[in-house]
């Protein structure tokens, strides 16, 4: 179990820029997170896939945000045209199938910087 | 819809002392509860989870927390605060079901003072 894993766990960028983040979940897991998390604030689901399936996206996840995992395996957020509000940690977490009392397990999150 | 409150944003305490993090939920059912802990600049650690076995729960470091149906709440409670206690503590709901959105509180920051 290596864990979960995100990268990259720093990004600066001016706005109006693109990024993307990648995260590669626990290998058997087949449930997929990404949350969003502003300075004092919990996490704020963005969207949820099983498999390579997204299955639900919150209204936090505008237009700019698009979210896949192609192969059911790793997945990416892209941002594009960046703007200021963006900066947060985007964390993105994985479970295994079965029902909603499976815990979530964390990466460390990609903390993004807007200039 | 599910909502989490985390009473006290600050929780400060000597070492030694005990530990008394709050959660309360709003649900008509009651959902699944956990406690996670967050390091600065680190993901988020399961500590630990209820789902409707046994209602005291203990977790890892030596937390436990008691679901109280009646009180709709789910406090994280150790004996004896260390000084590595130290952290962000998150109390998360999600419903019931095949599906584990989770929804988060907005968090408590404990500081443990020598």
């Amino acid at each position: 179990d290596t864990g979960v894993s995100q990268d990259p766990r720093h990004k600066i960028t001016k706005r109006g820029q693109n990024v993307t983040f990648r995260c590669d979940p626990i290998s058997e897991h087949n449930r997929l997170y990404w949350y969003r998390q502003t300075l004092g604030q919990g996490p704020e689901f963005l969207t949820y896939f099983q498999n390579e399936a997204q299955l639900e996206k919150s209204r936090l996840l505008s237009d700019r945000f698009s979210a896949e995992r192609p192969k059911g395996s790793f997945s990416t957020l892209e941002i594009q045209r960046t703007e200021q509000g963006d900066s947060a940690m985007y964390l993105c977490a994985s479970s295994s199938g079965g029902g909603s009392n499976q815990p979530q397990h964390f990466g460390d999150g990609t903390r993004l910087s807007i200039l | 819809a599910q909502s989490v409150t985390q009473l006290g944003s600050h929780v400060s305490v000597s070492e030694g002392a005990l530990v008394l993090l709050r959660c309360n939920y709003s649900s008509s059912v009651p959902p699944y509860l956990f406690w996670y802990v967050q390091y600065p600049n680190q993901g988020l650690q399961l500590l630990l989870k209820y789902t409707s076995a046994a209602t005291l729960v203990k977790g890892i470091n030596g937390f436990e927390a008691e679901f109280k149906k009646s009180e709709t709440s789910f406090h994280l409670t150790k004996p004896s605060a260390h000084m590595s206690d130290a952290a962000e503590y998150f109390c998360a709901v999600t419903p019931r079901g095949n599906f584990n959105k989770f929804y988060f509180g907005s968090g408590t920051k404990l500081n443990v003072k020598p």
